[in-house]
């Protein structure tokens, strides 16, 4: 099983600031690995796939990099709507497996 | 506008068993696979199980093996989650989700859309 490991747990920003959110995986995934979004007492949004393209609908302050191993979520400048949960998924492998998330706060 | 609606879940004994159902909507179901992600109160995402656009092939979490059995009624627009010999452990809120990319062969994917999805509680 392929383990996704997410840092920091939790990231403390102040809305207009940048937040760069990191995603690892345990064996190389390629560029197959999504990042979603949940807030509270809703089902995730997925944000982006393919490691780097955004899902329909997805505002261009989100953007997604890496490959093989070492993923980055990056949100330009935060709004109020982004303060949320991010998971990385890998879908390079069965069992498909999530990191543990990234939880993004204000400051 | 693409959608899947899950219902069935509550409160079950441990042992017992459960039945997930997920209505999907504004899409051509057979074309695309589907998928079982669930999340524990408090906890983060653990995908459960995913079947082929045709039903023909089927995957499942180790946590889940032997236990979970995955299915899909085409002609109803339907997926369906059995759950058989549940533990405290099981206990989440279930969400199906739709795999976005159209293939007959069931391989590794994302999921979008997600249901808002359905608690089952696990319990004595």
């Amino acid at each position: 099983e392929i383990v996704m490991t997410q840092s920091p747990a939790t990231l403390s920003v102040s809305p207009g600031e940048r937040a760069t959110l990191s995603c690892r995986a345990s064996q190389s995934v390629s560029s197959n690995l999504a990042w979603y979004q949940q807030k509270p007492g809703q089902a995730p949004r997925l944000l982006i796939y393919g490691a780097s393209t955004r899902a329909t609908g997805i505002p261009a302050r989100f953007s997604g990099s890496g490959s093989e191993t070492e993923f980055t979520l990056t949100i330009s400048s935060l709004q109020s709507e982004d303060f949320a949960v991010y998971y990385c998924q890998q879908y390079n492998n069965w069992p498909l497996t999530f990191g543990g998330g990234t939880k993004v706060e204000i400051k | 506008e693409v959608q899947v609606l899950e219902s069935g879940g509550g409160l079950v004994q441990p042992g017992g068993s459960l039945r997930l159902s997920c209505a999907a909507s504004g899409f051509t179901f057979d074309d695309y696979a589907m998928h079982w992600v669930r999340q524990a109160p408090g906890k983060g995402l653990e995908w459960v199980s995913a079947i082929s656009a045709k039903g023909g092939s089927t995957e499942y979490a180790d946590s889940v093996k032997g236990r979970f059995t995955v299915s899909r009624d085409k002609y109803k627009n339907m997926l369906f989650l059995q759950m058989d010999s549940l533990r405290a452990e099981d206990t989440a809120v279930y969400y199906c989700a739709k795999d976005p990319v159209r293939s007959f062969i069931l391989s590794g994917s994302f999921f979008d859309p997600w249901g808002q999805g359905t608690l089952v509680t696990v319990s004595s």
